[in-house]
């Protein structure tokens, strides 16, 4: 089965720029969540998203915004970028939401550089 | 708030040698915790997990984790480190309190040397 996918591996945006980073699940998790991990750091918590309803938000401003599709698929949109955006983006599946029982599955992440 | 420190960025053992990384953390509530691994330009990958059951927790790849209340650690092991296990390892906390979100330490980069 495949794991965790995301897209696209790599992007280069430049300050005050959009974008929009995709992620598709595990077949049959229901549950997506989002990480920035930024260099030299442990991955931080985003977004949780559960049969398409946020469960869960970190600290992040208003311009990061996630959601998800009837297909279990998810978006992570950032606008108006910053310099301090530049960061490897995971996104982790799993069964159900965020609870003891459940793994999650990372993806292999998008490289976003902004200039 | 829940935390994890995780002490040591850099951590080189000789192949054959005992891996030891060290992990504190914080929470208001019973932990559970966790150890990731990540191998250069892939995601996490799940090393092992305490879920308050044993406290000695065995894992993939011959790792294991002992959970300790009293000193509030989470330390990871492995007896005889291979040259495959260079990569970064991550520990993480998640509790009742925060609804399970896992919060993670800034890692630890181990290299094998020959």
């Amino acid at each position: 089965d495949a794991g965790v996918t995301q897209s696209p591996t790599h992007l280069i945006k430049t300050r005050g720029q959009h974008v929009t980073l995709r992620c598709s699940p595990i077949s049959g998790h229901k549950s997506v969540s989002w990480y920035q991990q930024v260099l030299g750091q442990g991955p931080q918590f985003i977004f949780q998203y559960y049969e398409k309803e946020e469960r869960g938000r970190g600290n992040f401003p208003d311009r990061f915004s996630a959601r998800q599709f009837p297909n279990y698929s998810s978006e992570l949109n950032v606008n108006a970028l910053l310099l301090g955006d530049s960061a490897l983006y995971l996104c982790a599946s799993s069964l159900g939401p965020q609870g003891i029982d459940e793994t999650q599955y990372f993806g292999p992440g998008t490289r976003l550089l902004v200039l | 708030a829940q935390s994890v420190t995780q002490l040591g960025s850099h951590v080189s053992v000789s192949e054959g040698a005992l891996v030891l990384l060290r992990c504190n953390y914080s929470s208001s509530v019973p932990p559970y915790l966790f150890w990731y691994v990540q191998y250069p330009n892939q995601g996490l990958q799940l090393l092992l997990k305490y879920t308050s059951a044993a406290t000695l927790v065995k894992g993939i790849n011959g790792f294991e984790a002992e959970f300790k209340k009293s000193e509030t650690s989470f330390h990871l092991t492995k007896p005889s480190a291979h040259m495959s296990d260079a990569a970064e390892y991550f520990c993480a906390v998640s509790d009742r309190a925060n609804d399970y979100k896992l919060s993670f330490g800034a890692g630890t980069t181990v290299t094998v040397r020959a």
